[in-house]
């Protein structure tokens, strides 16, 4: 089955750069996204097609791809930024969506 | 405005039938592919299945393949998960999501309804 790789967790001071990786086979010949999770709320995108930004989603948050590894960052990370992000994709060979296991970003 | 409102979570023991519902509002439902996400207590998110627009194509996650079924009203701007057989590791926030098309994300999400699998 196919799998997406993220790093468990990743720290940042306020003010920083935050870059949180996630790697999977051939992924840079899919689209991959991102979405940011506050405790206790709902998934929310914030990166789509690789390194679109939804409206609404602040300018700070970046998406890029190199490879077979895709980046999400943010720069000028905030107290409000602390949150788990989660990768995606699709896989067609499976029919399956995939999400990474998950990123949690701690701002300290 | 956007609104997903899922409903239908409960305790359920093993083995038992749960029926979600997830009511759409806010667009056109009829035009837009639908998912269910879940995630367990402390994990992270796993996806469970999803829908054409037109409900003639399905998938599901290995996981539940089989035990769970996907369906859609369009008439009813309305998704639901019949889930059968459940098991404890069922046990999770059940997220329905809306999918633009072309495999590319899930631009909105529900707050989530919480089934809980045990005896």
């Amino acid at each position: 089955s196919y799998e997406l790789t993220q790093p468990p967790s990743v720290s940042v001071s306020p003010g920083q750069t935050a870059s949180i990786t996630c790697s999977g086979d051939n992924l840079g010949d899919k689209y991959a996204c991102w979405y940011q999770q506050r405790p206790g709320q709902s998934p929310v995108l914030v990166i789509y097609q690789d390194n679109k930004r939804p409206s609404g989603i602040p300018e700070r948050f970046s998406g890029s791809i190199s490879g077979n590894t895709a980046t999400l960052t943010i720069s000028g990370t905030q107290a409000m930024d602390e949150a788990d992000y989660y990768c995606q994709a699709w896989d067609s060979i499976t029919a399956h969506w995939v999400f990474g296991g998950g990123t949690k970003l701690t701002v300290l | 405005e956007v609104q997903l409102v899922e409903s239908g979570g409960g305790l359920v023991q093993p083995g038992g039938s749960l029926r979600l519902s997830c009511a759409a509002s806010g667009f056109m439902f009829s035009n837009y592919d639908m998912n269910w996400v879940r995630q367990a207590p402390g994990k992270g998110l796993e996806w469970v299945s999803y829908i054409s627009s037109s409900g003639i194509t399905i998938y599901y996650a290995d996981s539940v393949r089989g035990r769970f079924t996907i369906s859609r009203d369009n008439a009813k701007n309305s998704l639901f998960l019949q889930m059968n057989s459940l098991r404890a590791e069922d046990t999770a926030v059940y997220y329905c999501a809306r999918d633009p098309g072309g495999w590319l994300h899930f631009d909105y999400w529900g707050q989530g309804a919480l089934v809980t699998v045990s005896s």
